[in-house]
């Protein structure tokens, strides 16, 4: 079936250690996003990329990077930069119209040790 | 970007319809309403999106009002999957990522 993995379900970072949270799809879509969300928010847009082999920031891409070398695969990478990151991110992905639905993984929970 | 607002909860018994309404008094002409819902610790779910007119899928209707400052989701017969966060969407034409707000939180009680 067509659909989302982000891999792993939960994550552990230790102080000053950077970690890699991956986001593949098979729906051969070309735009992909990530979002976090802390406990009863809403999500926030970390990263979007429109096509591969660019991306943009959104709005609290500080401490995040990103890659975007193969269309089914946005890995997300927290450095040690960023200071709070302990929160539940979303992978998404779609065909990048306006009239077309994200479709969401299951999301990766990153904790700090 | 214009902005939808939503109230914090509802509750519904089971098998009775829900009326979720969402106001976006500045919405513009071309954005698309987008409705999507997420169950605790899962990734947010497609449920239903519309221009103009109104939308019917398996899942729900939407209803949109005729000047377009607000929608309204309908849940037929709510069961007890259905409790989740709904979240009201406004996507303008040339945007790319969905602006989420903190949704509704929808109780089902049997």
């Amino acid at each position: 079936d067509g659909g989302i993995t982000q891999s792993p379900k939960y994550l552990f970072r230790k102080e000053g250690q950077n970690v890699t949270l991956s986001c593949e799809q098979n729906l051969n879509h070309d735009a992909m996003y990530w979002y976090r969300q802390d406990p009863g928010q809403g999500l926030r847009l970390i990263y979007y990329s429109q096509i591969v082999n660019d991306f943009q920031k959104g709005d609290i891409a500080e401490g995040y990077s990103v890659s975007r070398e193969k269309k089914e695969s946005f890995p997300l990478t927290v450095t040690s930069a960023q200071k709070n990151p302990t929160a539940f991110y979303l992978c998404a992905s779609s065909t990048g119209y306006s009239n077309q639905p994200q479709h969401f993984g299951d999301g990766t929970r990153l904790s700090i040790l | 970007d214009a902005k939808t607002t939503q109230p914090n909860s509802m509750e519904s018994n089971e098998e009775e319809p829900v009326h979720l309404p969402c106001n976006h008094s500045t919405i513009s002409g071309t954005d698309y309403i987008h409705w999507y819902r997420q169950l605790p610790s899962q990734g947010p779910e497609y449920v239903i999106h519309g221009l103009t007119s109104n939308v019917n899928n398996r899942m729900a209707s939407l209803a949109i009002a005729e000047d377009r400052k607000s929608s309204t989701l309908i849940l037929h017969r709510a069961t007890l999957r259905d409790a989740a966060v709904y979240y009201c969407i406004l996507r303008p034409d040339s945007g790319y990522a969905l602006n989420f707000g903190k949704g509704t939180s929808l109780l089902v009680t049997p």
